[in-house]
């Protein structure tokens, strides 16, 4: 069974906190995703990464930034969190599509709901 | 870039009857449109995708139906069951390895 998963369901910091969310995959997933996703906006792009120790920015990338330095691990990190941080953090993988074929499935993690004080 | 706008934001139906949540999309090159189900306290997950190539597909109480001339695609759900009960987001993509660009979500309440 395909898995996706992520450090913490819930998380509390304080404005100013460096905070490090952990998403690991076991599907040998070559492109892996942050999103947040706030009510009434949906899910919004952060980052992504298409192959290890690569990352390519999405819509949002401000005041984060992203590590990938094993294939089966991506890690959003908030430099120093504030307030309008406070979201569901949501990561997702998938394969990479065969030549010149449709994108691939993405899975998600159940999601870390981040409160930042 | 691509933006995707999803109707109606809640929606609320009586358990057995039909549901009908509807996407528009900006880019015409856009050629492949997933939905995703996101039940309370998961992550999305896929339910059904349609490619450009098509104009319906269907999986047997889902189906989703696609006009690239009026860019926009729907999804349909018959016989609704209180378990179908969950946010519903549309997406679209250019395809290839280019990333999904979702709508903002649909909250369906099927009432038994």
């Amino acid at each position: 069974d395909v898995k996706v998963t992520q450090s913490s369901r819930y998380l509390v910091k304080r404005t100013g906190e460096k905070v490090f969310l952990e998403c690991v995959q076991d599907m040998d997933h070559e492109n892996m995703f942050w999103y947040r996703q706030d009510p009434g906006l949906g899910l919004r792009l952060i980052y992504f990464s298409y192959d290890v120790k690569m990352k390519e920015k999405g819509d949002i990338p401000e005041g984060y930034s992203v590590s990938r330095e094993k294939k089966e691990r991506f890690s959003l990190i908030l430099e120093s969190a504030s307030t309008n941080q406070t979201s569901m953090y949501l990561c997702a993988s998938s394969g990479w599509p065969a030549a010149g074929g449709i994108n691939n499935e993405q899975f998600f993690g159940p999601g870390t709901r981040l409160t930042v004080l | 870039g691509e933006n995707v706008e999803q109707h109606p934001s809640t929606l609320s139906v009586q358990e057995g009857d039909s549901a009908v949540i509807k996407c528009t999309y900006s880019d015409s090159a856009s050629n492949y449109f997933p939905w995703y189900k996101q039940e309370l306290g998961k992550g999305p997950q896929l339910i059904i995708d349609i490619r450009s190539n098509v104009g319906e597909k269907k999986d047997q109480r889902i189906a989703v139906t696609l006009n690239k001339t009026a860019k926009h695609f729907s999804l349909h759900i018959t016989e609704t069951q209180p378990e179908d009960s969950a946010v519903y987001f549309c997406a679209a993509s250019l395809g290839g390895a280019n990333n999904l660009f979702f709508g903002t979500g649909t909250r369906l309440t099927v009432i038994p």
